[in-house]
């Protein structure tokens, strides 16, 4: 199981919208719609933000958004907020094995 | 609502087995049909360990599945990790998670296990 590729770092201004790919491949993004997306900070446990591409857990604000297009995967952030500043997984089933693999990781600042 | 805490030596030797529990509070572990752990090496992303089921049905990463034993004990409301030979390449936080379906959404806090002798 291969980590999932995400840019390393993404930064935008406050009230700008900024977006997050990870592309996986046709044994985890492309064959399951179950990605998830975590927000991370510092010294805190990740927090679930998105799940199964598109949804979003009860609490979580609207400004965040889920797609899917093939292998790729996006989150995007709407309204940027100095309080979106952190780190950013995504996550997928496999059927390699089968199980889950992370993505490597986008670093978000709010400029 | 559901809380998860993770407990266990914050230090292991190399060679040694590295030996921690979930505990779950506020709900019962039968809340979800799955649990997993998840570690985080320093200033790394993050990886999944493995996942044991309530009947104790364990899928593991498969570049640790030789060293990896998960566990679960439901009369205790909680599920162990078990992670042997470790080398100081396992030294990282380690997370207890909660399935969501085919996603994680409560987390515990982390520990972090680091090897050294």
């Amino acid at each position: 199981q291969s980590a999932l590729t995400q840019p390393a770092s993404v930064s935008g201004s406050p009230g700008q919208s900024i977006t997050i790919s990870c592309t996986g491949t046709s044994s985890d993004v492309g064959y399951y719609n179950y990605v998830s997306w975590f927000q991370q900070h510092p010294g805190k446990a990740p927090k679930l933000m998105i799940y199964d591409v598109s949804n979003r857990p009860s609490g979580v604000s609207n400004r965040f958004s889920g797609s899917k297009s093939g292998n790729t995967a996006s989150l995007t952030i709407s309204g940027l907020q100095a309080e979106d500043e952190a780190d950013y997984y995504c996550n997928s089933y496999s059927r390699s094995s089968p199980g889950y693999v992370f993505g490597t990781g986008t670093k978000v600042t709010v400029l | 609502q559901v809380q998860l805490q993770e407990s266990g030596p914050g230090l292991v030797e190399p060679s040694g087995t590295l030996s921690l529990t979930c505990a779950v509070s506020g709900g019962s572990i039968s809340s979800s049909g799955y649990w997993s752990w998840v570690r985080q090496l320093p200033e790394k992303g993050l990886e999944w360990i493995g996942q044991i089921s309530l009947s104790g049905s364990a899928t593991y990463n498969p570049s640790l599945k030789s060293r990896v034993t998960i566990s679960v004990d439901k009369s205790k409301n909680q599920f162990s990790l078990n992670l042997s030979s470790v080398t100081a390449t396992d030294t990282a936080i380690y997370y207890c998670a909660r399935h969501f379906g085919y996603s994680f959404d409560y987390w515990g806090q982390g520990t972090l296990v680091t090897v050294s002798s």
